[in-house]
């Protein structure tokens, strides 16, 4: 079945520095490759998202790769702040037919030490 | 617009009550999503949705029911409650598949 597995599972960077998080998928059909933030207590919000004919995607200090062949994308997020410190989870869908499941990763809780 | 608008926000529960969770939103989307939390943990679902009329399981969908009768409410139900059901349950709903998902704020529940 479909499966998205994320790394690490907790990051601490110091606050400028760059962070990077990782996810493979299972499901070669999968087309469709998000980003969500969960702020402690809140919901999760999408923060960048990605399609798969597209490499890579920038929007300020985050951008998200695609790696197609590998099945694997990344969320690298630059000169991190302290308001950047959330629970990251990526997660994998597809718009081909068949199951419509929107599966996520486990996780990565990023720490940016001010 | 409410966005996606979960209830109650908390519940406590026994062990073999029912219950269920309500699940509306606004926006006139089609997919809708039913994800649990467990502390320090990801998101797992439970059942989805592609329209009116039509659910289907998700990862984890044991000891859950869902129907969904109209575009606007996916209900979850919860029959005879298990501590292991210990949770906060997400809702979630999307204009189409594959694209940005909203949620709900969330219901925390807890199993006694």
């Amino acid at each position: 079945g479909e499966n998205v597995e994320q790394h690490p599972s907790t990051l601490s960077v110091q606050e400028g520095d760059s962070a990077v998080i990782k996810c493979t998928y299972s499901d070669s059909a999968s087309n469709y490759f998000p980003w969500y933030k969960q702020e402690l207590g809140k919901r999760p919000q999408l923060i960048i998202d990605i399609r798969s004919n597209v490499g890579e995607k920038k929007d300020q200090r985050i951008a998200v790769t695609l790696n197609k062949t590998a099945k694997h994308f990344s969320l690298h997020i630059t000169e991190t702040q302290p308001e950047d410190s959330a629970v990251y989870f990526c997660a994998a869908s597809r718009t081909t037919s068949g199951t419509y499941k929107y599966i996520f990763g486990t996780g990565t809780r990023l720490k940016v030490l001010a | 617009n409410a966005g996606v608008t979960q209830t109650p926000k908390f519940r406590i529960l026994k062990i073999g009550q029912s219950m269920t969770l309500q699940c509306a939103q606004d926006m006139n989307h089609n997919y809708m999503y039913w994800y649990r939390q467990d502390p320090g943990m990801g998101l797992k679902l439970i059942y989805y949705s592609v329209g009116a009329g039509i659910t289907d399981k998700g990862e984890v969908p044991n000891g859950y029911n869902v129907s969904r009768s109209t575009t606007e409410d996916f209900p979850l139900r919860l029959e005879l409650a298990a501590p292991s059901q210990t949770s906060v349950y997400f809702c979630a709903s999307s204009p189409d598949r594959a694209r940005e998902l909203f949620f709900g704020e969330g219901s925390r529940l807890t199993v006694l």
